[in-house]
């Protein structure tokens, strides 16, 4: 089966600029994740989607952070503005429901000048 | 949220076993054990988890002590391919967490051929 996709895998953007990051989770999965991960640190979570629903956005930065996933497929995360702190891996995970296991994404890479 | 201690780093030898110790003395009792890694410029992928019993599968062995508090990932023939950073994670698996975890920063592992 076809993993995780992300899109773009890289983007380069100024600070206070608006960026937005895709993922479509493997078929049939009806648990989306998107986390931040820093250099040199551990993944962290962001959000979590059951279908379209929201399940955690408690470590969602909701003053410049939105992530939405309208038809319980595809998602988005999006920074609007930007700031330095925001440079990170950006990682869409998907899980099937009734499973243990996240499938994660290649991740996209953030820079922020 | 229930936290893990990892080495921060570990070193093996080409061929030989590689124990990867993690301690998590505030488990609960609905918290598996989970055990990803994450290789270069890729994202996290999962490797093995339990509950109580020790656990084989084609990736590794997961040994986890009596009273819960600590677990060890075992690779039994480390390659170079396994080098990677390794996090040990706990997942809540009542129903209103389902799936939510905490990466911490995990053990980054060096196979020295």
């Amino acid at each position: 089966e076809a993993g995780v996709a992300q899109s773009p895998r890289y983007k380069i953007i100024e600070k206070r600029q608006s960026v937005a990051f895709w993922c479509n989770p493997i078929s049939g999965h009806a648990t989306l994740y998107w986390y931040q991960q820093i250099l040199g640190q551990g993944p962290k979570l962001l959000i979590q989607f059951q279908n379209n629903g929201v399940v955690d956005d408690s470590q969602l930065p909701k003053d410049r952070f939105s992530a939405e996933r309208l038809k319980g497929v595809d998602s988005t995360l999006k920074i609007q503005p930007a700031k330095l702190e925001d440079s990170a891996v950006y990682l869409c995970a998907s899980r099937r429901t009734g499973t243990y296991e996240q499938y994660f994404g290649p991740g996209t890479r953030l820079t922020v000048t | 949220d229930a936290k893990t201690t990892q080495p921060n780093s570990m070193e093996s030898n080409e061929e030989e076993p590689v124990h990867l110790p993690c301690n998590h003395s505030t488990i609960s009792g609905t918290d598996y054990i989970h055990w990803y890694r994450q290789l270069p410029s890729q994202g996290p992928e999962y490797v093995i988890h339990g509950l109580t019993s020790n656990v084989n599968n084609r990736m590794a062995s997961l040994a986890i002590a009596e009273d819960r508090k600590s677990s060890t990932l075992i690779l039994h023939r480390a390659t170079l391919r396994d080098a990677a950073v390794y996090y040990c994670i706990l997942r809540d698996v009542r129903a209103a967490n389902a799936g939510k975890s905490t990466f911490g920063d995990g053990t980054t592992l060096t196979v020295k051929p």
